[in-house]
């Protein structure tokens, strides 16, 4: 398997623009999440999905942040409008449910909003 | 929520050195995890640890649970593992993982 597969590497974008990340996770993993990493707060969860099935969306920071899953092998996280404080890298990871439950993570998405 | 405390956050070695890295969390958790990102940025599984003691090469971890603390162990430490270690945790009713803040080593040659 090739891993979790995230796209683009970077993306640099002016404020106020529409910001789309993509993600693959694993084939076979029933999770997948989305985390952000800046030098303030660490690394923090944005959102996770079961199953296709977004169920815990608490971290992520406000209306202007959405996240889909529409199969298995395909979640998107969306910045609309994108501020300079959305600046950061946004890791996808994924995971099975089945007991060695280790977390793979992607490359990352290398984010600045001008 | 819980709490996740790693020490110390900075560290420099000399290549061959041994150390002790080590990570506090405040409440029970069902799933723990560690992981090195490199300088390049990638965030790499080390260990999948809730409980016990397991080793992988150079490397090894302990969690004793019902103390609520977690170490990790580098042998003849080399250049390349260079980096932050970080800890993650999963707690009872929130299967996700929450990060400590990291410990940064850095090995010299």
């Amino acid at each position: 398997d090739a891993g979790v597969i995230q796209s683009p590497r970077h993306e640099v974008t002016e404020m106020g623009q529409e910001v789309t990340l993509r993600c693959k996770p694993i084939s076979g993993h029933d999770y997948l999440f989305w985390y952000r990493q800046t030098m303030m707060r660490g690394l923090e969860l944005l959102i996770y999905f079961n199953n296709n099935v977004p169920i815990d969306d608490s971290g992520m920071p406000e209306d202007r942040f959405s996240a889909k899953m529409p199969n298995a092998s395909f979640s998107t996280l969306k910045i609309q409008p994108s501020e300079p404080r959305d600046s950061a890298v946004y890791f996808c990871a994924s995971s099975s449910g089945g007991g060695n439950e280790k977390l793979f993570f992607g490359s990352g998405t290398q984010l600045s909003v001008l | 929520g819980i709490q996740v405390e790693q020490s110390p956050p900075d560290l420099i070695l000399q290549e061959g050195a041994n150390s002790t890295l080590r990570c506090n969390f405040s409440d029970s958790v069902n799933n723990l995890q560690w992981f090195h990102q490199n300088p390049w940025g990638q965030l790499i599984n080390l260990f999948y640890i809730p409980s016990g003691t397991k080793q992988n090469g150079r490397l090894s971890a302990t969690t004793v649970a019902t103390e609520r603390y977690s170490l990790l162990y580098i042998s003849s430490s080399q250049t390349t593992d260079s980096g932050v270690y970080f800890c993650a945790v999963e707690y009872t009713g929130r299967r996700a993982l929450t990060f400590g803040s990291g410990t940064r080593l850095q090995v010299q040659p």
